[in-house]
């Protein structure tokens, strides 16, 4: 079973910051926290991915919590093409094993 | 970034025929890839874990003998849904590792699988 929980669906407006939460307070020390998203009828996309400290690259920014239960993904400036089902995922460092998808959170994204 | 190919990315077929996805990375090495389906509305679903040069690993519940793995290469993959009926009709979706890199997952682009 996932071990995120994450609100089913959000919107946001075209320009303005999408905030996405996920709780995964039963994180162990060695696992990672890993976010995709899978727009419409394609492959998940891998977005973002931390430990324990924030994490920023030319997509989104990660804010993992102090006490890491509970992490935030940020699109700092959310266009329409963001619309997609974005999946909070907790991993095991170094782990040759795949990824468990959770439901995710259908972001969408309106002008 | 790395990048995994998928092919075909839609396939039309009657039922009891076979039909056979690849999955290939074009910049890597893959010692282990795998291979996911997602109905409608629903999350990815790992079916099984494909290593080079050796046999499958199946999930429970997914006949190995139905849903052949072939992974003779550390760049290719190959997924065959033998005696396709109409409840296989699904989205497939093979992913991989860079072995020599880090710890992130490549997708395809996934192939939707009709069958009539």
């Amino acid at each position: 079973d996932a071990k995120t929980t994450q609100p089913p669906s959000m919107d946001c407006a075209e320009g303005r910051a999408a905030n996405l939460p996920c709780n995964h307070s039963t994180i162990s020390g060695n696992e990672y926290v890993y976010w995709y998203r899978q727009i419409h009828s394609q492959g998940p996309q891998y977005i973002i991915h931390g430990l324990k400290n924030n994490e920023t690259n030319e997509m989104a920014s990660l804010i993992i919590t102090e006490d890491r239960k509970s992490s935030t993904l940020i699109l700092p400036h959310a266009t329409l093409r963001d619309t997609a089902v974005y999946y909070c995922i907790v991993r095991v460092r170094g782990s040759q094993g795949n990824l468990i998808f959770g439901k995710g959170t259908k972001l969408s994204v309106k002008p | 970034g790395a990048v995994v190919s998928q092919h075909p990315s839609r396939v039309i077929c009657k039922s009891g025929t076979s039909v056979k996805i690849e999955c290939r990375s074009l910049d890597f090495q893959a010692t282990t890839m795998f291979w996911y389906r997602q109905f409608p509305k629903q999350s990815l679903m790992l079916m099984a874990t494909s290593n080079e040069g050796s046999k499958a690993t199946y999930e429970q519940g997914v006949e190995k003998d139905k849903f052949l793995i072939n992974h003779a290469s550390l760049t290719l993959s190959t997924l065959t849904v033998t005696s396709a009926h109409p409840e296989d009709s699904s989205f497939y979706i093979c992913s991989a590792r860079d072995s020599g890199g880090d710890e992130k997952l490549f997708f395809g682009s996934g192939t939707q699988l009709s069958v009539l």
